[in-house]
């Protein structure tokens, strides 16, 4: 059973940077493909990017592309995603899941990050 | 790019009626990559259904999905009071690699 616990919530100034981290117990994050998704207040599910087996890669959907990076540290088992030139429009709560054959089968608890002046 | 349609935005139903939610996708998706999910308020999404019509371990035989090419849907048979909830449809693909649907909320009537 994989259990993701998530770093705690953010508050960030228009324009900084921000970094948040997942850690996994119950497996190693190298068995894991992991990805990241966020919901904007009271909106739907937006995928932001994850590890992707088929192309050995990391890859980041289109719309944060440059902007988000996404990095493991298999020696602490934990994942990472940083987002960076926040917009109020960033203000959303952040997931990590593990995916297996292209499904979501296990999130972590959610990080809210807030953008505000 | 694929854009996942669902409809109705909300469903106002009763306890132990039916649900049928429906995903539209706008270009033809492998069912073996169909997925659908359900958030209640402040938690994570959870998987109810794979590969468009295959269960997640533990989902009640009450769920069921069905449907092929573009055109998805998730039957709830018999509403439960905690199962009134936002359900989510997702595909993954070529590009963009994944995306989820709008969203259903089943709300009681």
């Amino acid at each position: 059973q994989v259990q993701l616990v998530q770093s705690g919530a953010e508050v960030k100034k228009p324009g900084a940077s921000v970094k948040v981290s997942c850690k996994v117990s119950g497996y190693t994050l190298t068995e894991l493909s992991m990805h990241w998704v966020r919901q904007a207040p009271g909106k739907g599910l937006e995928w932001m990017g994850g590890f992707d087996p088929e192309d050995g890669e990391t890859i980041y959907a289109q719309k944060f592309q440059g902007r988000v990076t996404m990095t493991e540290d298999t020696s602490t088992d934990t994942a990472y995603m940083e987002l960076s030139s926040l917009r109020s429009e960033d203000t959303a709560v952040y997931y990590c899941a593990t995916f297996q054959l292209a499904v979501a089968v296990s999130w972590g608890q959610g990080t809210l990050v807030t953008v505000s002046s | 790019e694929i854009v996942l349609t669902q409809s109705p935005g909300t469903l106002s139903l009763s306890p132990g009626e039916r649900a049928t939610l429906s995903c539209r996708a706008s270009q033809s998706v492998s069912s073996s990559y169909l997925a659908w999910y359900q958030q209640k308020p402040g938690q994570a999404p959870r998987l109810l259904i794979y590969g468009a019509s295959s269960r997640a371990t533990g989902i009640p035989d009450r769920f069921s999905g069905s449907g092929s090419g573009t055109d998805f849907t998730l039957t709830i048979s018999r509403l439960e009071p905690e199962d009134f909830a936002v359900y989510y449809c997702q595909q993954y693909g070529s590009s963009p690699r994944l995306t989820f649907g709008g969203g259903t909320k089943v709300e009681i009537k």
